[in-house]
């Protein structure tokens, strides 16, 4: 089976800079994703780690280890808009998708 | 347009009765998925169909079934609706990669069911 944990909730100030952090344990490992989520809206595809190492896309970057079976997703120069919940998931042997129950992200101003 | 559609997108039904949602996607891709999203859980998968006639069983396929009788949709069905079956439910498809390894899975709007 696999089992992702990832933190309920998280608060930053605008501007700043957030880790979010997901460890996972896993039957067989084909990528892990971040996706994030508006509240009452469908997740949107963030970014994914097949190797170990970090992935930078704008504002948002993803890191992964696979031998300690953990990845966070790292947000920098933090916008009101980005208050949002963040799933990381897993692509195990089956190709399938396990999430994780989301990281609510809140942004203060 | 969008890419991936569910429709309704709201529904409110009573226990005991049979509904479907349907989900279809312009995206070619062969694989589809139907999840279901209930607070502090996150998003469990119901079934999913890598091709057309393909089903297979998620984590929580009991009192649910599928179809998928065109690459272009994939519908979920409750036979017997019933209460603890309230929740926003998520179709996706993805891509195999063309061979790169990585599937990404693209979601519906989402579907938000309530059952009396």
């Amino acid at each position: 089976g696999q089992n992702i944990d990832q933190p309920t909730e998280m608060t930053a100030t605008e501007g700043a800079i957030v880790q979010i952090n997901c460890t996972y344990q896993t039957s067989g490992f084909n990528g892990l994703f971040w996706y994030q989520q508006h509240a009452g809206e469908a997740p949107t595809f963030l970014s994914y780690n097949v190797l170990d190492g970090l992935e930078e896309k704008g504002r948002f970057s993803s890191f992964l280890s696979r031998s300690k079976g953990y990845s966070y997703l790292l947000l920098k120069e933090l916008q009101m808009k980005d208050s949002a919940s963040y799933l990381c998931a897993v692509s195990g042997s089956a190709r399938q998708l396990t999430f994780g129950s989301g990281t609510q992200l809140t942004v203060l101003p | 347009d969008a890419d991936v559609t569910q429709t309704p997108r709201n529904r409110i039904t009573k226990t005991g009765k049979r509904i479907m949602l349907e989900c279809s996607q312009t995206k070619g891709h062969d694989r589809m998925y139907w999840y279901r999203q209930d607070p502090g859980l996150g998003l469990r998968l119901i079934y999913y169909s890598f091709d057309v006639k393909d089903i297979n069983k998620g984590e929580i396929s009991d009192g649910y079934s599928v179809s998928r009788q065109a690459q272009a949709k994939f519908s979920l069905s409750l036979e017997s609706a019933i209460p603890n079956q309230t929740a926003l439910y998520f179709c996706a498809t993805s891509d195999p990669g063309r061979g790169q390894g990585v599937e990404t899975q693209y979601f519906g709007p989402g579907t938000r069911l309530l059952v009396l």
